[in-house]
């Protein structure tokens, strides 16, 4: 089963910035939070990942709370290229795991213009 | 350009009929792995390979069968013993030990 929860579906204005979240509330401490998207038919795309601190990077940003139950994904101006599925995974460390993804069903994001 | 490429992106059989499907990646990435999605429904692993000539089974991998006989390629053969094989398939690979997985473009299987 996932370890993760999401929405089942968003809004979003074209231009104004997305925020998804995700619960994971039983998350280890060595378990880092993946998000990925997946545009209609086609193969997921790697979007971030963080352990504790924010990152950000030329996609979004991932904001991990302090007692790390939770984060949200940010795309900070949203274009309608971005409407997709986007899933949160945790997951340890690729070298400590047996590669496994556990994928939840996702948020559909739908951005309107 | 480097990247995954998977053929053909639709696929139909007859059940009864064992089926492959391909995946070959250029990015000379050690890892690679099988996918499976349902309508609605996050991914599932069918098998995984960290390295040429070994692989192993993900969490659905009844009626599936892979092969790594080389870097660069890690096909798939659905079998007649899956009992649901319609589905989307996806591979992906990875550098071993990194985060990303990159992903191809999926094939969609129909089996009738």
């Amino acid at each position: 089963d996932a370890k993760t929860t999401q929405p089942t579906s968003m809004d979003c204005a074209e231009g104004r910035a997305a925020n998804l979240p995700c619960n994971h509330s039983t998350i280890s401490g060595n378990e880092y939070v993946y998000w990925y998207r997946q545009i209609h038919s086609q193969g997921p795309q790697y979007i971030i990942h963080g352990l504790k601190n924010n990152e950000t990077n030329e996609m979004a940003s991932l904001i991990i709370t302090e007692d790390r139950k939770s984060s949200t994904l940010i795309l900070p101006h949203a274009t309608l290229r971005d409407t997709a599925v986007y899933y949160c995974i945790v997951r340890v460390p690729p070298m400590d795991s047996n590669y496994q993804l556990i994928w939840g069903a996702g948020t559909k994001l739908i951005i309107k213009p | 350009d480097g990247g995954i490429t998977q053929s053909p992106k639709y696929l139909f059989r007859k059940e009864g009929q064992n089926v492959t499907l391909s995946c070959e990646q250029n990015l000379n990435h050690d890892a690679m792995y099988w996918y499976r999605q349902d309508p609605g429904q996050g991914l599932r692993l069918i098998y995984y390979s960290q390295i040429v000539n070994d692989f192993q089974k993900g969490d659905i991998a009844e009626g599936y069968s892979v092969s790594r006989e080389k870097k660069e390629s890690f096909p798939l053969t659905v079998t007649s013993a899956q009992k649901n094989p319609t589905a989307f398939y996806l591979c992906a690979s990875s550098i071993d030990g990194e985060w990303e997985q990159y992903f191809g473009p999926g094939t969609r299987l129909t089996v009738t």
